[in-house]
């Protein structure tokens, strides 16, 4: 069965850069979510869309934007990057309003 | 806005001991959702609770929503080396689309 896919699964930057994160649900789902990860934290939420509108936002730098586009893929892009960026991002999709959400394998960002 | 708590934060056990994490919000939540994530992975669904009070098993593990849906619990029984990982609750936001993780509990289990 298909699974959300994210790419990249790694990358490295360097401060000032810019990322952009690419994420690909699982067909049919109609929310996407992302997450950021910290070494030993919880994944906080960062923005979610439902059908490629945005639907809420939580604690997203205004640094970072994100859009979902006309296929259902999401991107999520990072400006001036800092230090405090390094982390694994998540994304997740969901069928429909409160059901599991589906998790990708992350993408870890490192800023050096 | 919504907060959701999860205590204890660590809990270390030795295999075939029991283990329980609770998970408190401070709004009265729609429904939650466990997860569990193993080092190096992403979180992978376990269960979602509903109805107020209840109860769901899934073989050694136990999953408690309470009445007033403020609280939940995930009870595990004779734990084993595969139990390792760390358990996160989750609520929706009030306006129902934002999934919240509480802070999660890592077990580790030694055998």
């Amino acid at each position: 069965a298909a699974g959300v896919i994210q790419s990249p699964r790694h990358l490295i930057k360097e401060k000032r850069e810019t990322a952009t994160l690419k994420c690909y649900p699982i067909p049919r789902h109609d929310t996407v979510y992302w997450y950021q990860q910290g070494p030993g934290q919880d994944p906080q939420f960062l923005i979610s869309f439902y059908e490629k509108m945005q639907s809420d936002k939580g604690s997203i730098p205004d640094r970072f934007s994100a859009q979902q586009f006309s296929d259902y893929h999401s991107e999520l892009n990072m400006s001036s990057l800092e230090l405090g960026d390094s982390a694994l991002y998540f994304c997740a999709s969901i069928r429909t309003a409160n059901t599991e959400a589906f998790f990708g394998q992350g993408t870890r960002l490192t800023v050096v | 806005g919504q907060q959701v708590m999860q205590i204890p934060q660590y809990q270390h056990v030795q295999e075939g001991e029991d283990f329980t994490t609770y998970c408190n919000s401070s709004t009265t939540l729609s429904n939650i959702q466990w997860y569990k994530q193993r080092p190096g992975g992403h979180p992978v669904f376990l269960i979602q609770l509903v109805k107020s009070g209840e109860v769901k098993k899934q073989k050694r593990l136990t999953f408690q929503f309470g009445e007033a849906k403020k609280n939940s619990s995930l009870h595990i029984t004779a734990t084993q080396t595969t139990d390792v990982g760390t358990y996160f609750c989750a609520g929706n936001s009030n306006s129902g689309y934002a999934l919240n993780f509480g802070k999660g509990t890592s077990l580790l289990v030694t055998p």
